[in-house]
């Protein structure tokens, strides 16, 4: 996987905007940017997934930049329940066909009052 | 279903036991990837499948590790004489597609491993 560098861990208040960056800057022109978080223990939990344009769903925005290497996963309105480790993971297709997540360390964003 | 199943939550095995996971994924789903995380630390991948064919196995320990997807069943992982090193969290996940390029892997909440 093209490698994603992220900070360690990062501090919102809730109801403000939590901005995660991550920069990729070896990402080829068909790589996809993908998001992922885990709350405590659990699944590794699908966030939000983009190739070059911004993307938005109901979890989040995804904003990357002209020349790809790097973006911006924003959850507009963070709560408690937003904290959790967020992955940033750009899969690299495999000749043939099939390729897979490679998880890093991601960031702790810890939401607080 | 709408989820990736997997059993049991959790698992206590004595060292040199067997410990046997089990993962159902979503229908419709051709694709399972098992993955091990070990105290909080770094996802391991371990094996996948297209449908009941092995894919990558790369990281798979070989020596006690196996793994299956038989028709009509659930998949499994089973780790013989386990050691005290692989406990763990393990996470199964599927996708229609391992071209991940657009399509998206979805896990299920993991089966904790405890050997003792």
């Amino acid at each position: 996987d093209a490698k994603t560098t992220q900070p360690p861990s990062m501090d919102c208040a809730e109801g403000r905007a939590a901005n995660l960056p991550c920069n990729h800057s070896t990402i080829s022109g068909n790589e996809y940017v993908y998001w992922y978080r885990q709350i405590h223990s659990q699944g590794p939990q699908y966030i939000i997934h983009g190739l070059k344009n911004n993307e938005t769903n109901e979890m989040a925005s995804l904003i990357i930049t002209e020349d790809r290497k790097s973006s911006t996963l924003i959850l507009p309105h963070a709560t408690l329940r937003d904290t959790a480790v967020y992955y940033c993971i750009v899969p690299r297709p495999l000749t043939g066909g099939g390729n897979k997540l490679t998880f890093g360390t991601g960031t702790q964003l810890k939401v607080e009052l | 279903g709408e989820e990736v199943a997997q059993t049991p939550k959790h698992l206590v095995r004595g060292e040199g036991q067997k410990a046997k996971l089990y993962c159902a994924p979503i229908k419709g789903h051709s694709y399972v990837f098992w993955y091990q995380q070990v105290l909080k630390n770094e996802f391991k991948f371990l094996i996948s499948f297209q449908n009941e064919n092995v894919f990558d196995e790369t990281g798979m320990p070989k020596e006690r590790f196996s793994a299956k997807c038989l028709p009509n069943s659930p998949c499994s992982l089973e780790i013989q004489a386990t050691k005290l090193e692989d406990s763990a969290v393990y996470f199964c996940a599927s996708s229609q597609s391992t071209h991940i390029s657009g399509n998206t892997i979805y896990f299920g909440e993991g089966s904790w491993l405890t050997v003792v």
